[in-house]
C-alpha cells in the first residue's frame, strides 16, 4: 500500500537555524498539509497546500514557515529561524480530494511517520 | 473557542470489555468528523468518518461511531476490545467550509490489558 514518507525522522538543531523537513506524498494525491504534536498536546494544523500554493493556514504558520513543492514528489516545511518552543512532531499528509470532495474513497488524509524536531 | 473536546487522556480496559471514548465539537453548521488511531512507532490512521446520512458509521477493526448532532457529538465504541487495540485515538473535525483542514482532539490513551 501506497505511504507517505518523511526524512528525516529526528532533526537537531540550534536555535536560530534553518531547518527542511521532507516529505514525499503519496504519488497520485495533489492536496498536502503539514501538522504538529508538541510532546503531551494535541496535533495541530499547519497548513494546507494545492496546485502550488497554500488553501489554509494556522496562526502557527507564522512568517518563519514556509512550504514548497519544488519537484514532482517532494513537499517541504522550512522553519527560517527555528525557535525552543517549535520542538515538535512534524507530520506531512496528503490525500486525493479534500475531506468532502471526490468519492468517500479519495479524500482520506494518509499521514506519514513524522519528524521529531528537537531545537536546542 | 471552538474546539475538539475528547473526555478521556488515558483509558485502561481488560481484553473483551466494552469500549466508548467520547468526542464533543463545538462547531455550528455541517462539520466532518473523523477517528484517526496512532499504533505505538506507527502513523496516525483513519478509523473511520462521518461526511453525511447514517450517523451511525463503521470503520476499521470493529470500530464504529455514531454522530449525534444534537449533542454536538460523535463517540467512538467497539463492543469487545483486544490488546492489539493498545493505541493513541484522535477525534478530528473539518469545519465548516474548511474541508482543507482537520482539527484534532487531544487525543485518548487506550491501554487494554491481556
Amino acid at each position: 500500500e501506497p505511504e507517505v514518507t518523511q526524512t528525516p525522522s529526528h532533526q537537531v538543531t540550534q536555535m536560530g537555524q534553518e531547518v527542511i523537513l521532507r516529505c514525499v506524498p503519496i504519488s497520485n494525491h495533489l492536496y498536502f498539509y503539514w501538522y504538529r504534536q508538541i510532546l503531551g498536546q494535541k496535533v495541530e494544523f499547519l497548513v494546507s497546500f494545492y496546485n502550488n500554493e497554500i488553501s489554509e493556514k494556522s496562526e502557527i504558520f507564522d512568517d518563519q514557515f514556509s512550504v514548497e513543492r519544488p519537484d514532482g514528489s517532494n513537499f517541504t516545511l522550512k522553519i527560517r529561524s527555528t525557535k525552543l518552543e517549535d520542538s515538535a512532531m512534524y507530520f506531512c499528509a496528503s490525500s486525493e480530494a479534500w475531506a468532502s470532495g471526490g468519492t468517500q474513497s479519495t479524500d482520506t488524509q494518509y499521514f506519514g511517520p513524522g519528524t521529531r524536531l528537537t531545537v536546542l | 473557542a471552538q474546539s475538539v473536546s475528547q473526555h478521556n487522556h488515558h483509558v485502561i480496559l481488560s481484553e473483551a470489555a466494552s469500549l466508548e471514548l467520547g468526542c464533543n465539537y463545538s462547531y455550528g453548521g455541517t462539520v466532518n468528523l473523523f477517528w484517526y488511531v496512532q499504533y505505538p512507532g506507527q502513523h496516525l490512521q483513519l478509523l473511520l468518518k462521518y461526511f453525511s446520512g447514517d450517523p451511525l458509521v463503521k470503520g476499521i477493526k470493529g470500530f464504529e461511531a455514531e454522530f449525534i448532532k444534537s449533542k454536538f457529538s460523535f463517540n467512538l465504541r467497539k463492543p469487545s476490545v483486544q490488546w492489539s487495540d493498545t493505541a493513541e485515538y484522535f477525534c478530528a473535525v473539518s469545519p465548516p467550509n474548511r474541508d482543507d483542514k482537520i482539527i484534532f482532539g487531544k487525543g485518548t490513551r487506550l491501554h487494554i490489558l491481556p
